[in-house]
């Protein structure tokens, strides 16, 4: 079975920092791109930023460009994503998801709350 | 590329059709020669549920009273005869650009 677990999420203020982490099981993580998709709050669902299977190729929102970095580590099956700047419209609940082409499993999510 | 659907909410009549539309700014068709338009449900207090991916390729485990149809910049989600268990939000999404863009979510809920 494949689970996707995000942890990390949690209350920052203006400017701050957090880094999300997902725990992935259930599938060989190494051999697929994932993804970070976001929802804020009564929203729909933004795209955040895709990074291939070896990490050589990140993609961004323009939204996050320039403060967010997405990074994995194949040999523990976890992804990552450093979110530095933050802003209160950066508030959302974080989604991890398999996928390049096809966004075909999603974690329960991590909420972030960027408030003073 | 910008995604849009239509109605943004589709009050329903349990066992009775749903139709969703959604059209995109620019042609999906991607230089593989695939069209990845992919439509998600999210039903309420749960993460999204990729429903059906390249237009019309029914995942894994989703009845088939959900079938996907379009071509282009036009596409179109049906649901045969809504059950109870239907009822959230529904979301077309393009995969074939980045960055990935999504469609404003149609709510779909008991008339």
């Amino acid at each position: 079975e494949v689970l996707l677990v995000e942890s990390g999420g949690g209350l920052v203020q203006p400017g701050g920092s957090l880094r999300l982490s997902c725990s992935a099981s259930g599938f060989t993580f190494s051999t697929y791109a994932m993804t970070w998709v976001r929802q804020a709050p009564g929203k729909g669902l933004e795209y955040v930023s895709t990074i291939s299977i070896n990490g050589d190729i990140t993609k961004y929102a323009d939204s996050v460009k320039g403060r967010f970095t997405i990074s994995r580590d194949n040999s523990k099956s976890t992804l990552d994503l450093q979110m530095s700047s933050l802003r209160a419209e950066d508030t959302a609940v974080y989604y991890c998801v398999k996928g390049w082409f096809n966004f075909d499993y999603w974690g329960q999510g991590a909420l972030v709350t960027v408030s003073s | 590329i910008v995604m849009t659907q239509t109605p943004l909410s589709s009050p329903v009549t349990l066992g009775q059709p749903a139709s969703i539309s959604c059209r995109s700014s620019e042609s999906l068709v991607h230089s593989d020669g695939n069209t990845y338009l992919s439509w998600l449900q999210q039903r309420p207090g749960q993460p999204p549920r990729l429903l059906i991916n390249k237009i019309s390729n029914r995942l894994s485990g989703v009845p088939d009273r959900f079938s996907g149809s379009g071509a282009g910049t036009d596409f179109t989600l049906e649901i045969s005869r809504v059950e109870a268990e239907d009822i959230g939000v529904y979301y077309c999404i393009q995969t074939t650009q980045f960055p990935r863009t999504f469609g404003q979510g149609t709510k779909v809920e008991i008339k």
